[in-house]
């Protein structure tokens, strides 16, 4: 079974730049996770959809920040424009179902504002 | 919110030597993970064990959810298994599911 998918692995931006990350779960999981893990702490959640719709955005900076899950399956993270601030992995992660299940994680994306 | 408190942060063992990384947490949670980041930064899922006892091979875990705290076992230690160790739990539903993380035990190993 195929992992977690997520494009780019790496990415440098000069601030005030747009950037985008995408990401395809297990197939299957009908729940989907974006994580933002700044270096030396642990993985905060930024968004949570369950199928194509948002469950929980409460921690994403929307004034930056937006995310969309169109057909249920693959979804896209966007920033713009971008802060020093916002150096970080970017994580995705899956669940079969909402609740009282395991999360996979994908490899991340590694995002360097210069 | 929910309070996730690993302990010790950091730990230096020589290969062979056994460990044990402890996790407590605030409130009562749906379910609890433990995981291991490697050095290129993919979290590899150690065990999912909101109760109760499981072993993989070296490493196995064990949470007492009645006491809010989860033990995860390493023995034997070898230069692989350096690292960051994330225990991580899932809030009441209610509240969305996402994993609350811990700040980790950067667990170093040396031959």
């Amino acid at each position: 079974e195929a992992g977690v998918a997520q494009s780019p692995r790496y990415k440098i931006i000069e601030k005030r730049q747009s950037v985008a990350f995408w990401c395809n779960p297990i197939s299957g999981h009908a729940t989907l996770y974006w994580y933002q893990q700044i270096l030396g702490q642990g993985p905060k959640l930024l968004i949570q959809f369950q199928n194509n719709g948002v469950v929980d955005d409460s921690q994403l900076p929307k004034d930056r920040f937006s995310a969309e899950r169109l057909k249920g399956v693959d979804s896209t993270l966007k920033i713009q424009p971008a802060k020093l601030e916002d150096s970080a992995v970017y994580l995705c992660a899956s669940a079969h179902r909402i609740s009282y299940n395991e999360q996979f994680f994908g490899p991340g994306t590694r995002l360097t504002v210069l | 919110g929910i309070q996730v408190e690993q302990s010790p942060p950091d730990l230096i063992l020589q290969e062979g030597a056994n460990s044990t990384l402890r996790c407590n947490f605030s409130d009562s949670v749906n379910n609890l993970q433990w995981f291991h980041q490697n050095p290129w930064g993919q979290l590899i899922n150690l065990f999912y064990i909101p109760s109760g006892t499981k072993q993989n091979g070296r490493l196995s875990a064990t949470t007492v959810a009645t006491e809010r705290y989860s033990l995860l076992y390493i023995s034997s230690s070898q230069t692989t298994d350096s690292g960051v160790y994330f225990c991580a739990v899932e809030r009441d539903v209610q509240a969305g599911t996402a994993l609350i993380f811990g700040k980790g035990t950067t667990l170093s190993v040396s031959s």
